[in-house]
């Protein structure tokens, strides 16, 4: 696609109720990244993979937190047991390469709100 | 870890006029600097970008200069216009696959 898409763009769960949150990335992107954003934040990075496999898992708050990207292009992000301190901006991200960085592209976010 | 922080939080300028924004990092093995421009209920769009063997890049209006050895990077922006308003997100590479975000310049500017 022309950029990289990610559904829902809202989200309002109940404490304790599991989220999950998708992204489609600019196809052909080898790396694909997961950022969090709360409200006035920048964004805070969550998890990364090279293809299918996620090489990078260290940014993740808790075991609640799971993502996947099974066949190397789209990707899931579960969050299990929503909490309020979940309540933020979910930002998918894909470039081109993998090893030396290189330009990352954002999709819109999913807002995601616990009640 | 990474530590990336930008100055000032918010910035209003009058339009025509330029606009600053200023970015310290901790990590001296950092060696990729993105600018980021985000609307309100947008993602983030890359703007411009400098890796460590460059002092300075140029696009258009935009512009940014890097400073290895005091480890800060400024994002300049000359002719300003109001659809320039935007938060403006510095960040820096932190190991090999993450950036680490500023907190974001809020640029206002006035017509």
């Amino acid at each position: 696609g022309a950029g990289v898409s990610q559904s829902p763009r809202y989200k309002v769960a109940k404490r304790g109720q599991d989220v999950a949150l998708r992204c489609d990335p600019i196809s052909g992107h080898v790396s694909l990244f997961w950022y969090q954003q709360a409200l006035g934040q920048g964004p805070e990075f969550l998890t990364y993979f090279q293809n299918e496999a996620q090489l990078d898992k260290s940014g993740l708050p808790s075991d609640r937190f799971f993502a996947e990207r099974p066949e190397g292009s789209v990707s899931t992000l579960k969050i299990q047991r929503t909490q309020q301190e979940d309540s933020a901006v979910y930002l998918c991200a894909s470039s081109a390469r993998q090893g030396r960085f290189t330009e990352a592209f954002f999709g819109q976010g999913t807002r995601l709100t616990v009640v | 870890g990474e530590n990336v922080e930008q100055h000032p939080s918010t910035l209003s300028v009058q339009e025509g006029d330029s606009a600053v924004i200023k970015c310290t990092y901790s990590d001296s093995a950092s060696n990729y600097f993105p600018w980021y421009k985000q609307e309100l209920g947008k993602g983030p769009q890359l703007i411009i970008d400098i890796r460590s063997n460059v002092g300075e890049k140029k696009d258009q209006r935009i512009a940014v200069t890097l400073n290895k050895t005091a480890k800060h990077f400024s994002l300049h922006i000359t002719e300003t216009q109001p659809e320039d308003s935007a938060v403006y997100f510095c960040a820096a590479s932190y190991g090999n696959n993450r950036l680490a975000f500023g907190k974001g310049n809020q640029v206002v500017v006035i017509p």
